[in-house]
């Protein structure tokens, strides 16, 4: 299976606090895709980081890129009680237009 | 800009009867993308449109899946006769290009519910 997987499958943190979401996958990509989505709705792109990127930043958002290790990470600074949501990391495949996705990290922040 | 929409949010219907779900992509987007997430599994690529040419239908798990997107616009996904483990959320998504730089918007989904 080409399919990624994901750690934690849920996190619960305080409100102020920073959230990292680890994600690894199997296949060869050319990037890798953070996409959230809150409960009941749509998938929203979050942040993209290409293969040949090692770290990149978004707001609060700081994503890295292990290729070696086939890994990536997402961290959320300064949690809100808005991002209190499902995140997904999902590769886009080498030689091929389809993302594979992780399971997903339930993520909840608690005021 | 509107986003990518996809209709029905919702649908219920019996195991044999047939659903045909739409999407409509980004204006401008000549990518098109459909994905499903059924219970408790990851979301799984189906098949991807460039225009009205099918590139890629790896994922698309049997010939009871239909999905066409005449004149490069919308697209529309059919399933004949549904089964039980149809069941999922399926999503559209679109790409204004290929290559490493392109996103890929998401639509809202569609829930199927196949009793």
């Amino acid at each position: 299976s080409q399919q990624g997987e994901e750690d934690p499958q849920a996190l619960s943190i305080q409100e102020g606090e920073n959230a990292t979401m680890n994600c690894s996958y199997k296949t060869s990509i050319n990037n890798l895709q953070w996409y959230r989505q809150n409960s009941g709705r749509g998938l929203v792109h979050l942040i993209l980081i290409r293969s040949n990127e090692r770290e990149k930043h978004s707001g609060r958002l700081r994503v890295t890129l292990d290729t070696s290790k086939k890994s990536s990470s997402l961290l959320i600074t300064a949690s809100r009680a808005a991002d209190t949501a499902s995140y997904f990391c999902a590769g886009k495949v080498q030689g091929a237009q389809k993302l594979v996705f992780g399971q997903g990290t339930r993520l909840t922040i608690n005021p | 800009e509107a986003g990518v929409t996809q209709f029905p949010s919702h649908s219920v219907i019996e195991k044999g009867q047939t659903v045909t779900l739409r999407c409509d992509p980004i204006s401008g987007h000549d990518n098109l993308y459909w994905y499903r997430r059924v219970m408790g599994k990851e979301i799984k690529f189906l098949l991807h449109f460039v225009k009205e040419s099918k590139q890629d239908e790896s994922g698309m798990p049997n010939n009871r899946f239909l999905a066409e997107r005449t004149g490069g616009t919308y697209s529309t996904l059919k399933v004949q006769p549904a089964e039980l483990e149809d069941s999922g959320v399926y999503f559209c998504a679109s790409s204004q290009g290929l290559g490493p730089n392109y996103e890929q918007y998401f639509g809202p989904g569609t829930r199927l519910t196949v009793t």
